[in-house]
C-alpha cells in the first residue's frame, strides 16, 4: 500500500522568492512519484514525475523535484515564484500495476505581491 | 489535439435520482480511471478499466457504477445520489501501465451538486 503525506496546507511565498512544497510518502514496492498541479474548477495537470534513474527531475513552467530513497521525499522546488504560480499542488504516488494515484492532501500556494 | 474530455463540465441532479457521467480519450490509452475529490479534499479513486477488466476500489460504494463500451469512451454512472455524493469527478487515462507510459492525463472534470 501507499501514502502520501504533504506537510503544510497552505504556503505562501512572496513573488520571487524560493517555492518549497514537501512531499514524503510511503511505498512497498518502488515507487513511482508525481506532482500535478490544478487550477481552480479545472483537472489536474502534470508538473514532473519520477520512475526510474536520475533523481533531480525537471517539469514545467520552472519547477523541478528530487527523489531522495533515504528520506522517502519527493519535494517540489521552484527558485522563483511567480504571480501565475498560485494553485493546488497534489504530490501522488503510484505502486506497480494499472494502479490508480493515491493522492497527498494537496497544498494550497499563495503568492503575495 | 489529443486530449480527455469530460462532459458535462457541471451536472446537477435530484437526490436519489440516477446520474451518468461520460469520458472519453482520443489518446488511444488502454488504461481509464475515475477519481471522486470533494471540496478542498485529495482525489481518490473510485475504479479503473484496464482496456475491459473492470478494477474496483475496495471501499467504493455500490452506488457508484461504470462502463466502458468501447476504448474511447467510460461512463460513471451514479445510481441514487446522495448529497454526501456532491463533489468534481475526474476521469484520467494511462497508455499502460508499465515504466515510461505510467502517466495519467486528466480531463477537466465534471462538478456534481445534489439537490
Amino acid at each position: 500500500a501507499q501514502s502520501v503525506t504533504q506537510l503544510g496546507s497552505h504556503v505562501s511565498v512572496s513573488e520571487g522568492a524560493l517555492v518549497l512544497l514537501r512531499c514524503n510518502y510511503s511505498s512497498s514496492v518502488p515507487p513511482y512519484l508525481f506532482w500535478y498541479v490544478q487550477y481552480p474548477n479545472q483537472g489536474l495537470q502534470l508538473l514532473l514525475k519520477y520512475t526510474t534513474g536520475a533523481t533531480l527531475v525537471k517539469g514545467i513552467n520552472g519547477f523541478e523535484a528530487e527523489f531522495k530513497k533515504s528520506e522517502t521525499s519527493f519535494h517540489l522546488t521552484k527558485p522563483s515564484a511567480h504571480m501565475s504560480d498560485a494553485a493546488e499542488y497534489f504530490c501522488a504516488v503510484r505502486g506497480g500495476g494499472a494502479d490508480g494515484l493515491t493522492f497527498g492532501k494537496g497544498t494550497h500556494l499563495i503568492i503575495q505581491p | 489535439d489529443a486530449m480527455v474530455i469530460q462532459n458535462p463540465r457541471y451536472q446537477v441532479t435530484q437526490f436519489g435520482k440516477p446520474v451518468t457521467l461520460s469520458c472519453s480519450q482520443t489518446l488511444n490509452h488502454n488504461v481509464m480511471y475515475w477519481y471522486q475529490q470533494k471540496s478542498s479534499q485529495a482525489p481518490k479513486l473510485l475504479f479503473h478499466y484496464y482496456d475491459k477488466d473492470f478494477n474496483n476500489e475496495a471501499d467504493t460504494p455500490d452506488n457508484f457504477q461504470s462502463r466502458r463500451p468501447n476504448t474511447s469512451f467510460c461512463f460513471l454512472d451514479i445510481r441514487s445520489p446522495g448529497l454526501g455524493d456532491a463533489a468534481m469527478y475526474l476521469c484520467a487515462t494511462s497508455r499502460e501501465w508499465g515504466p515510461g507510459q505510467e502517466t495519467q492525463y486528466f480531463g477537466p472534470g465534471t462538478r456534481l451538486l445534489v439537490l
